[in-house]
């Protein structure tokens, strides 16, 4: 039982290049999210999919697109990428009813020169 | 919009001693899931422990005890007889029902031998 999985797990790119990073889960999860993480600030959530075929904008939206391929994967894209966009970015799944726990993903470091 | 609040950045435990990180949320729901996730030097998030506000009792897994104080809107964890294992990031987060995550700044945790 993989959980949640995520690729690439490291990323350098220069300022306006694009990439995709990958997300997985094998637990029949509804729900999927896509945080980053930046010193000081916690983790704050970019995109979710409360459910297969949905999508929505989270706190921190701008720069980023989201793709819900499937029940089980969750794509997240920058189209042009930025030296803000430096962070750790972490995928969760979770169910919609019951205890509301989310598990996350080993989480992929962005740099961006 | 709910907001979680960690006021302790930083904190230091000696081995085996005991500690308490203080967390304190707000929000106007009356039903609503409070959580402490880890986050050791590896990236990877776990869930320490979880409260359901409906629930008088404070949860307890082992080592780890909370304090819930509904009126006060705090959630403290305390960790017991603390090991060099337990060195990590500590994030509160909120969750009511049908909303996202909310999580804290997070607290640094040194556990000193």
């Amino acid at each position: 039982n993989a959980g949640v999985t995520q690729t690439p797990k490291f990323q350098v790119l220069k300022t306006g290049q694009s990439m995709t990073l990958q997300c997985a889960q094998d637990m029949n999860h509804n729900s999927m999210y896509w945080y980053r993480q930046d010193p000081g600030m916690g983790l704050r959530l970019i995109y979710y999919s409360a459910s297969e075929g949905t999508t929505d904008k989270g706190e921190v939206p701008n720069g980023y697109n989201v793709s819900r391929l499937n029940k089980r994967e969750f794509s997240l894209r920058l189209e042009s990428a930025a030296p803000s966009q430096t962070s750790v970015y972490f995928c969760a799944s979770s169910e919609l009813q019951g205890s509301y726990e989310q598990y996350f993903g080993p989480g992929t470091r962005l740099t961006v020169t | 919009a709910q907001t979680v609040t960690q006021s302790q950045p930083e904190m230091s435990v000696q081995e085996a001693e005991t500690v308490t990180l203080s967390c304190t949320y707000d929000t106007s729901e009356s039903d609503y899931y409070l959580f402490w996730y880890k986050q050791p030097p590896s990236r990877q998030m776990i869930l320490v422990i979880r409260q359901e506000a409906y629930k008088q009792q404070n949860a307890t897994e082992n080592r780890f005890s909370v304090n819930f104080q509904k009126a006060a809107k705090s959630f403290s964890l305390k960790i017991s007889d603390s090991q060099l294992g337990d060195a990590a990031m500590y994030f509160c987060a909120y969750r009511s029902y049908g909303q996202n995550f909310v999580f804290g700044p997070g607290t640094r945790l040194s556990v000193l031998p």
